[in-house]
């Protein structure tokens, strides 16, 4: 098992749909994160899990809504999305958000979210 | 708040060498990384800098200068499977919370 998956791998929603986005590390880690990646954009922070608390929400509209039952896993919740919205959405892993030491992040493979 | 700069876009050929440079204005600095990003794939961890100099890992090398906010990531041996975007990201904060933020990521392509 790789260490860091995402499902689903695309997903295509209306505006008033509601979905979920998975995502599982097979790591031991401690920490989980959301990115939003769009077009000629850097990679946007959306939430911080630390031990499976909430730790960090970057400003992310309330479509959006995170959970992450225990360290292993983390959902990103989704209704009434904008098109703006379409993007490549990553999950990512580490260890913890330590204070000092390459604490590099593991990335999954995204999903690529297209709203219409 | 942060700012990172990286160029858009460079080009290269099989064989040479490449250096591409991120400079960052930040408050409570705590390390930076590079990441490699292949297109529709995840960005992949290459190396971590927190104090000034030089860490060498095989063909690829990063470049701190904390009294600069400038560091820059340079291959060597150039293969066309190092065409990629290549990813600076700054960490800091304060108080236990230290966040990474990227930079818009350097598309490098690399021709025979």
């Amino acid at each position: 098992e790789t260490g860091v998956t995402q499902t689903p791998r695309h997903l295509v929603m209306g505006m008033t749909n509601k979905k979920s986005l998975k995502c599982e590390q097979h790591l031991g880690h401690n920490a989980m994160y959301w990115y939003k990646q769009s077009a000629k954009k850097p990679l946007e922070l959306m939430f911080v899990y630390n031990f499976k608390e909430q730790t960090e929400n970057n400003s992310v509209p309330s479509r959006f809504s995170p959970e992450c039952p225990n360290s292993s896993h983390l959902f990103l919740h989704l209704h009434t999305l904008q098109p703006e919205d379409s993007a490549l959405y990553l999950c990512a892993s580490s260890q913890e958000p330590a204070e000092s030491g390459s604490d590099e992040q593991y990335f999954g493979p995204g999903t690529r979210l297209t709203v219409t | 708040g942060q700012n990172i700069d990286q160029p858009t876009e460079m080009t290269a050929t099989e064989g040479a060498i490449v250096q591409i440079n991120c400079t960052y204005q930040t408050s409570g600095f705590n390390g930076l990384f590079w990441y490699q990003q292949h297109a529709g794939e995840a960005p992949t961890f290459l190396s971590y800098n927190v104090l000034d100099g030089l860490e060498e890992k095989g063909r690829f090398s990063s470049f701190l200068s904390r009294s600069k906010g400038y560091s820059y990531l340079l291959l060597k041996e150039l293969q066309m499977k190092d065409s990629a975007s290549y990813l600076c990201a700054v960490r800091s904060g304060s108080g236990g919370s230290y966040i990474p933020t990227f930079g818009r990521g350097t598309s490098l392509i690399v021709h025979p």
